[in-house]
């Protein structure tokens, strides 16, 4: 059975704080990604790797780095926690696409709500 | 920067009802697009995905019907139950990337 594990359910921390979110899969998946989804605008892409040291900005990098040095964990950092970052932060992971593109599912993580006071 | 559009936001359907919801996209990597069902508490997980050498894919009491011509896919749900409800997301694969742009997602409500 596939397996996305995110290292907290629930996170409170202070403005101006650095936040480690840590994300590990056990299916030996060369992509992973970090998501926020907000009530109204969904899933919304912040980083994604398709490799170890590899990485890609998303939509909305700002504010946010990350950290792939092993094939199953990625880490999303958040370099000073600001209010407008609470959010609930899903990670996932998929095989590289076939040659000419197939599709791959995403395996999600069950999220982390964080909350920057 | 590539849009899907999804819609209804929200949609309450009466038990045994038809559940329809649907996602418009501009451009899309290749012929593949999947949709996804998150309950309260979890992840999103898929539900359903089509690669449309068909128009139509039907699994159980879920279906999707695929417009290429109108960039235009939509997922029906048979007979709903009480226990679909949940968000769905649909999703399209992003021109030249590993990534895929989702859905604003559809809050499904099926009353018992």
């Amino acid at each position: 059975d596939v397996k996305v594990t995110q290292s907290s359910r629930y996170l409170v921390k202070r403005t101006g704080e650095k936040v480690f979110l840590e994300c590990v899969q056990d299916m030996d998946h060369e992509n992973m990604f970090w998501y926020r989804q907000d009530p109204g605008l969904g899933l919304r892409l912040i980083y994604f790797s398709y490799d170890v040291k590899m990485k890609e900005k998303g939509d909305i990098p700002e504010g946010y780095s990350v950290s792939r040095e092993k094939k199953e964990r990625f880490s999303l950092i958040l370099e000073s926690a600001s209010t407008n970052q609470t959010s609930m932060y899903l990670c996932a992971s998929t095989v590289h696409p076939g040659a000419g593109g197939t599709g791959e599912t995403q395996y999600f993580g069950p999220g982390t709500r964080l909350l920057v006071l | 920067q590539q849009q899907v559009k999804q819609s209804p936001q929200s949609l309450i359907v009466q038990k045994g009802g038809i559940s329809i919801i649907n996602c418009a996209y501009e451009n899309t990597a290749f012929d593949y697009f999947p949709w996804y069902q998150q309950f309260p508490g979890k992840g999103p997980a898929l539900l359903i995905a089509i690669r449309p050498d068909v128009s139509e894919k039907k699994e159980g009491r879920f279906t999707i019907s695929f417009n290429k011509s109108a960039k235009q896919f939509s997922l029906h749900i048979m007979d709903s139950q009480p226990g679909d409800s949940a968000t769905y997301f649909c999703a399209v694969p992003a021109s030249g990337t590993y990534k895929y742009i989702f859905g604003t997602g559809t809050r499904l409500k099926v009353l018992a």
